[in-house]
C-alpha cells in the first residue's frame, strides 16, 4: 500500500526558520514533490528531489534520502505569506502516479 | 509555466443530479489528466487517471460508475458526478503533467460541490 507521513500542523514565528518533514512507504518510487496550498486554492509547486540530497530554491530547501524512505521542506526566514499547507507527495514507478501526504498546516505568527 | 483551467470554481445542486466539471490545459497537451477529492482541512486524495483516448484508471474504493470520466482530446478531461449526493460535497481538483520531460504537475483552480 501507499503510506505518506507527515506532521498534522506546525508552528512558528515570523523571520524563524522551520522543516517539515515527510516519510513515505510506497510502492515504487519516482520522485518526491513539495507544494504549498492556501486554504481554498489550487497547490502551487515548490520544489522536485529525484536524487538523494540538499535541492536549494531561495528560502526554501528540501532534502530527500531514499534508503530511508524521508524527506523535509526546510522553510528560511519565515514570512506571514507562509502560512499554508505543505504537501508532500510521491510519484510512483511504473503507473507514475502521485500520492499525496496528509499535510501539513503551518501557521506563522508575528 | 503551463496553465490548466477548471471550470465551474462551485456548484450547488440538488441530490439527484449530474455534475461536469472540466479540467483544460491551456498551453500544453496532456495525455495524462488526475482527478483529486479533497475534504477540508486534508490532502489531496487521487480518484483517477485519466488517459486520452482510452479509460480512466480508478483508485481502489472510487466508484467509476459514480464519477465519469472522459478524455476526449490532449488538453481536456471531464469528471461527471452522476446521481450527486450530499456525501459528494467536496473540493474536486484535476492536474495534469506537461511531458515527459516536465516532471512538475500543474493544478487547477479546483471545484468545490455542494448537493444539497
Amino acid at each position: 500500500g501507499q503510506n505518506i507521513d507527515q506532521p498534522t500542523e506546525m508552528t512558528a514565528t515570523e523571520g524563524a526558520i522551520v522543516q517539515i518533514n515527510c516519510t513515505y512507504q510506497t510502492s515504487g518510487f519516482n520522485g518526491l514533490f513539495w507544494y504549498q496550498q492556501h486554504a481554498g486554492e489550487a497547490p502551487t509547486f515548490l520544489s522536485y528531489n529525484v536524487l538523494d540530497g540538499l535541492e536549494e530554491k531561495g528560502r526554501f530547501s528540501s532534502f530527500l534520502s531514499r534508503s530511508k524512505g524521508y524527506s523535509y521542506l526546510l522553510l528560511k526566514e519565515l514570512q506571514m505569506k507562509d502560512s499554508a499547507s505543505y504537501l508532500c507527495a510521491v510519484r510512483t514507478s511504473g503507473t507514475y502516479k502521485y500520492i499525496f501526504g496528509t499535510g501539513t498546516r503551518l501557521k506563522v505568527l508575528a | 509555466g503551463a496553465v490548466v483551467s477548471q471550470h465551474p470554481s462551485w456548484v450547488i445542486c440538488k441530490s439527484g443530479t449530474s455534475v461536469k466539471i472540466e479540467c483544460r490545459s491551456l498551453d500544453f497537451q496532456a495525455t495524462t489528466m488526475f482527478w483529486y477529492r479533497q475534504f477540508p482541512k486534508q490532502s489531496l486524495m487521487l480518484m483517477a487517471t485519466s488517459n486520452e483516448g482510452s479509460k480512466a484508471t480508478y483508485e481502489q474504493g472510487v466508484e467509476k460508475d459514480k464519477f465519469l470520466i472522459n478524455h476526449a482530446s490532449l488538453t481536456l478531461s471531464t469528471l461527471t458526478v452522476t446521481s450527486a449526493h450530499p456525501e459528494d460535497s467536496s473540493f474536486y481538483i484535476c492536474s495534469a503533467r506537461p511531458g515527459p520531460t516536465n516532471e512538475k504537475l500543474f493544478f487547477g483552480s479546483g471545484t468545490q460541490l455542494s448537493v444539497l
